[in-house]
Formats: structure tokens, sequence, C-alpha cells
């Protein structure tokens, strides 16, 4: 079982706003900065946020983080076809001494 | 431009070995940590094990301690993880990817372990 907690699919209309949840524990988000990962299968992964809210260089404002306490956001507005994919939380576990990621979510664009 | 490429994978016996490698281009490879990731069929990612820049720093995920053995060579630009002892659970892609942010990745090589 991952350690961080994802609801397993989402889903939006184009145009829309969607929320990804990712909730922890003190030992990894409560301690640590979360990064926030979108996945296409047969591509490399992408790293979308860092730092709980930084966007690297190219990643369109339309995706934004959040981070209060133990739990985590990913935010996507003006949802657009090709944003369907997975999209993963991660950060570092203070007690594992290791990187945990959550179990993903599946993004449907309707 | 960043170019991450693994090598390595393929079919193997529980209990064999295989050696994994990911040879990095576009960065001074020695900056940075590495990780390696994986993802079984139908699953979503699991970290491994992360080495720092110079080797000195390493960790791992429990469900491979004792059996995965992460290393670099930073004159040849390659990041490495000798795995021993495979499971069937161990069947899955695995992916390299830099940093602590693990800001970029390569596309990943196929291990499947099977008798």
């Amino acid at each position: 079982q991952p350690v961080l907690t994802q609801p397993p699919s989402a889903s939006a209309t184009p145009g829309q706003r969607v929320t990804v949840s990712c909730s922890g524990s003190r030992s990894n988000i409560g301690s640590n900065s979360v990064n926030w990962y979108q996945h296409l299968p047969g591509s490399a992964p992408k790293l979308l946020i860092s730092g709980n809210n930084q966007r690297p260089s190219g990643v369109p404002d339309r995706f934004s983080g959040s981070k209060s306490g133990t739990s985590a956001s990913l935010a996507i507005s003006g949802l657009q076809s090709e944003d369907e994919a997975d999209y993963y939380c991660a950060t570092w576990d203070d007690s594992l001494n290791g990187r945990v990621f959550g179990g993903g979510t599946k993004l449907t664009v309707l | 431009e960043v170019q991450l490429v693994e090598s390595g994978g393929g079919l193997v016996k529980p209990g064999g070995s295989l050696r994994l490698s990911c040879v990095a281009s576009g960065f001074t490879f020695s900056s940075y940590n590495f990780n390696w990731v994986r993802q079984a069929p139908g699953r979503g990612l699991e970290w491994v094990s992360s080495i720092s820049g110079t080797g000195t720093n390493i960790y791992y995920a429990d469900s491979v301690k004792g059996r995965f053995t992460i290393s670099r060579d930073n004159l040849k630009n390659s990041l490495y993880l000798q795995m021993n002892a495979l499971r069937a659970e161990d069947t899955a892609v695995y992916l390299c990817a830099r940093d602590a942010d693990l800001d970029h990745w390569g596309q990943g090589t196929l291990v499947t372990v099977s008798s």
C-alpha cells in the first residue's frame, strides 16, 4: 500500500477545474515539501510541481500546487484533453528514510 | 538537452540477477543525486533507491534492501542498479530519475522475473 493516499480517479470536462488530493503524515508531507508528476503511459514521467507550489520552466500556469499540514493538492484549471494522464504526489519520509509516492490518480477528461 | 537512457532489462528466473544501467547526457552528471523508481504492471510508481552525487549517501526501499545495490560511475556518466535474488514481485519497468526532485526521467527498461 502506498504511504501517501490519493483518490484512484478523477474526471472533469474541458475547461473545468479539477483538484487531486494527497494525504500523508507528520513524517512525510508534514515535514517535507511535496512534488507532483504527470505520467502518460509509455512516456517518461514529467515533474509538474516541486517544493509544494513551484512550477518548473515550461509547465503551464494552469497547474498549481498547495500544501497544508499533512495534506497536499494539485489543481488543474482550464482542463484540456491532453491533461488526461496519471498524476502522482511524492515526498521524502523521515521515518522510512526514503522517498514515497502516492498511489496515483487517473484523470479522465470527459 | 537532458537525456537519460536506461538499459539492461530482460527476462530472468526467480533468484536470478540483472544489472541495469542509465546513461546520462546534457548536464554535469556528478553534480546530481540520482534515483531508481519502478512501476509494476498496472501499479503506480514506487521509489527503489537513491544515491548522492559522490556516491557517499545511499538509500533503499525496504522492499529491495539487501538484494539491490545502487552505484554510479561519474567518469562514464552512468548510474547502475545491481539486482540480485530477484522475485516475481520485482517485475516492473525501472526508470532512472535525476536529483532529489526527480526533475528528469528516462523512459525505463522492463524487467520480467518469471520461470
